[in-house]
């Protein structure tokens, strides 16, 4: 069965260090998203790819970078993580660019940034 | 003002009664409109999507869309405790955005 599915699940790192976060599709979905959840804020934005060498910015994209070399990943690299960075990261993908396309979800990253 | 509003909650409701979960938006340019569940500790799912105004009806759950208004809702019938969750509404317009979320709570 096609699936979503992301590496860490559970991640402790400290200040200023690098850490990238995994995410891997195989729906053969050209669209893929980065979130964040923290309480009260809801699912926000970092980052999504509409397809291969494909990228773009979303509502809270500072201190993050993605890159596209292919069609099932979408890695996520905090450059510099800070302590704002701890939170639960969500990587979804989707079929479609227009009208009601829906994203499936992977089962989540949880940071921690001491 | 966010640009997807949903009430905190938690909202109650003892089982068998309807739950009824609202959201507002901001954006009038939004296009499609989406209900996920999400259990705790757990990723988001579909319930449903609505892109036309009026009713759209799957099984136990309609979502309800006012484009004139701002304002889609989510209904659930005969509440279960299983559907205890978080509802997230989502809107889309050139990407998506989220609401915070409401907490449901059925009781048996």
């Amino acid at each position: 069965d096609a699936e979503i599915t992301q590496s860490p699940r559970h991640k402790i790192t400290e200040t200023g260090r690098q850490v990238t976060l995994a995410c891997h599709q195989t729906w053969n979905h050209n669209n893929m998203f980065w979130y964040r959840q923290d309480l009260g804020h809801g699912l926000r934005l970092i980052h999504y790819s509409y397809g291969v060498h494909d990228t773009n910015k979303g509502e809270v994209s500072d201190g993050y970078s993605v890159s596209r070399s292919n069609t099932e990943d979408l890695p996520l690299t905090l450059e510099s993580a800070a302590s704002s960075q701890t939170s639960v990261y969500f990587c979804a993908s989707s079929e479609y660019r227009e009208g009601p396309d829906t994203q499936y979800f992977g089962p989540g990253t949880r940071l921690t940034v001491l | 003002q966010k640009e997807v509003e949903q009430n905190s909650g938690p909202l109650s409701v003892p089982e068998g009664a309807i739950a009824s979960l609202n959201c507002t938006y901001s954006d009038r340019g939004s296009q499609s409109f989406f209900w996920y569940r999400q259990y705790s500790g757990k990723s988001p799912e579909l319930i449903m999507f609505i892109y036309s105004n009026g009713d759209k009806e799957d099984g136990r759950f309609t979502a309800q869309l006012n484009k004139a208004s701002q304002y889609v809702s989510l209904l659930i019938r005969d509440s279960q405790p299983s559907d205890s969750a978080t509802y997230l509404c989502a809107v889309k317009v050139n990407d998506m955005r989220f609401g915070a979320g409401t907490r449901l709570t059925v009781k048996p």
